[in-house]
């Protein structure tokens, strides 16, 4: 399993664009990148999966370029409950996924 | 998106005696469950793969007498922490592979586990 590497935390106001690179050098070619949400007390909850180029859904958009050594997660226009720890994971499949540490993203007024 | 209920939410025990924890696929059939536990402040740590029919797969370090898994339907899996002591308290999640359409990975809410 490849290891993934973000930055610990990140701080933003409210409306504005959140962007979270992971690293994931190790990368193999069968991979996926799988971004999660976790709230406290909470289990994960599914953001968004992508294998290369872009992708978009209804809450977020992932951004993978060419080598696939890394991704940035992007989060427009945050708002105050967007406060979460984000977590950037690489597998070839969806089942066995070793979490790394994550991102933990504080949006203040 | 598929619900995966996971019971209870939170309970406390007495050192010594055990923890059973329920995970259950509500609208879809989960073949591979997962457990993982998670420290306070710290990331979610997978400690054993559960297969429907089949015994589970423990990670290293993973004790497997103390953390029985049984996975006996495509819906539901336990886990019972064994002679719970105080280091054994923490947030136990479960997560469930869902093979249709697109094999997505959905988590429980967790169980928060305090060992007196």
């Amino acid at each position: 399993l490849a290891k993934t590497t973000q930055p610990i935390s990140m701080d933003s106001y409210e409306g504005q664009e959140v962007n979270i690179t992971c690293s994931h050098n190790n990368i193999a070619t069968n991979d996926y990148i799988t971004w999660y949400q976790q709230f406290p007390s909470q289990g994960p909850r599914f953001i968004i999966q992508g294998y290369k180029t872009k992708v978009t859904n209804e809450v977020a958009s992932l951004f993978i370029p060419a080598d696939r050594k890394s991704s940035t997660l992007s989060l427009p226009r945050v708002s105050l409950s967007d406060t979460a720890v984000y977590y950037c994971l690489v597998g070839d499949s969806w089942g066995k996924l070793q979490f790394g540490a994550g991102t933990q993203v504080v949006v203040t007024p | 998106g598929a619900v995966v209920s996971q019971h209870p939410s939170w309970v406390i025990c007495k050192s010594g005696t055990s923890v059973k924890i329920e995970c259950r696929s509500l609208d879809f059939q989960a073949t591979t469950m997962f457990w993982y536990r998670q420290f306070p402040k710290q990331s979610l740590m997978l400690m054993a793969t559960s297969n429907e029919g089949s015994k589970a797969t423990y990670e290293q370090g993973v004790e497997k007498d103390k953390f029985l898994i049984n996975h006996a339907s495509l819906t539901l899996s336990t886990l019972t922490v064994t002679s719970a002591h105080p280091e054994d308290s923490s947030f136990y999640i479960c997560s469930a592979q869902d093979r249709e359409p697109d094999e997505k990975l959905f988590f429980g809410s967790g169980t928060q586990v305090s060992v007196l």
